[in-house]
């Protein structure tokens, strides 16, 4: 159980693209996800907190609107990088957090999506 | 605030060694740990989890005790294989910090036939 589905798992475009990600748990219901970033070799870094029916709480430093987060579901995120730029090529990673539990259960990740911006 | 610190790789073992990865925390309250696992180009699988001190997680022949006392959570495998190369990665939730997750820098680990 708790599998979480992220898609795509890669992507290749041009400069000035924007580029949607989706994040879904697919057994379960996740009133909280997350959206991280992580650089080669580096660990992984919280952009953003994505809560269904609300606005998405961002990281410090994490620009709003580059990158918009909707939760529209129990089941669904998504992670749009808007009109990205080859400084945004990176692995992005989202988790989701099972409702059903406290608020301490543990993260379950999707497998990541690659972004590579020519 | 919170904070994950583990050692430092990479490492590299043959297999059937002993594999240990220090982890260490700074947390304000009583926070849960967990041991994510990442194999090249996929996301983090939860490896293992402790909840309270003095739990004891383990998962496919990986163990890691919660030590309140030393405020560590080291993960440790009696023989390790091949098939567990891959980046390990030492986390905390904290409730004082609405239970995001804090990561560690992670562990690349190495393991040679």
């Amino acid at each position: 159980g708790a599998v979480v589905s992220q898609h795509p798992s890669r992507v290749i475009c041009k400069s000035g693209t924007s580029v949607k990600i989706e994040c879904r748990s697919l057994d379960f219901q996740a009133t909280t996800m997350f959206w991280y970033r992580q650089f080669p070799k580096q660990s992984l870094m919280l952009m953003a907190t994505s809560n269904e029916g609300s606005k998405a709480t961002y990281e410090q430093g994490v620009e709003k609107d580059k990158f918009l987060i909707n939760h529209a579901s129990l089941t669904l995120s998504t992670l749009t990088v808007t009109s990205a730029h080859p400084e945004d090529s990176s692995f992005y990673i989202c988790s989701a957090r099972d409702q059903g539990g406290n608020s301490n259960q543990p993260q379950h990740f999707g497998d990541g999506t690659r972004l590579s911006i020519l | 605030g919170d904070s994950v610190t583990q050692m430092e790789g990479p490492v590299t073992l043959s297999e059937e060694a002993f594999l240990t990865i220090n982890c260490t925390y700074t947390a304000t309250g009583y926070p849960s740990l967990f041991w994510y696992v990442q194999y090249p180009g996929e996301g983090l699988q939860l490896l293992l989890k402790a909840t309270k001190a003095d739990d004891k997680g383990s998962n496919k022949g990986f163990e890691a005790t919660y030590r309140k006392e030393t405020t560590s959570f080291h993960l440790e495998k009696g023989s390790v294989q091949v098939s567990d190369s891959a980046v390990y990665f030492c986390a905390l939730s904290d409730r004082g910090n609405d239970y995001k997750l804090s990561f560690g820098a992670g562990t690349t680990v190495t393991v040679r036939a």
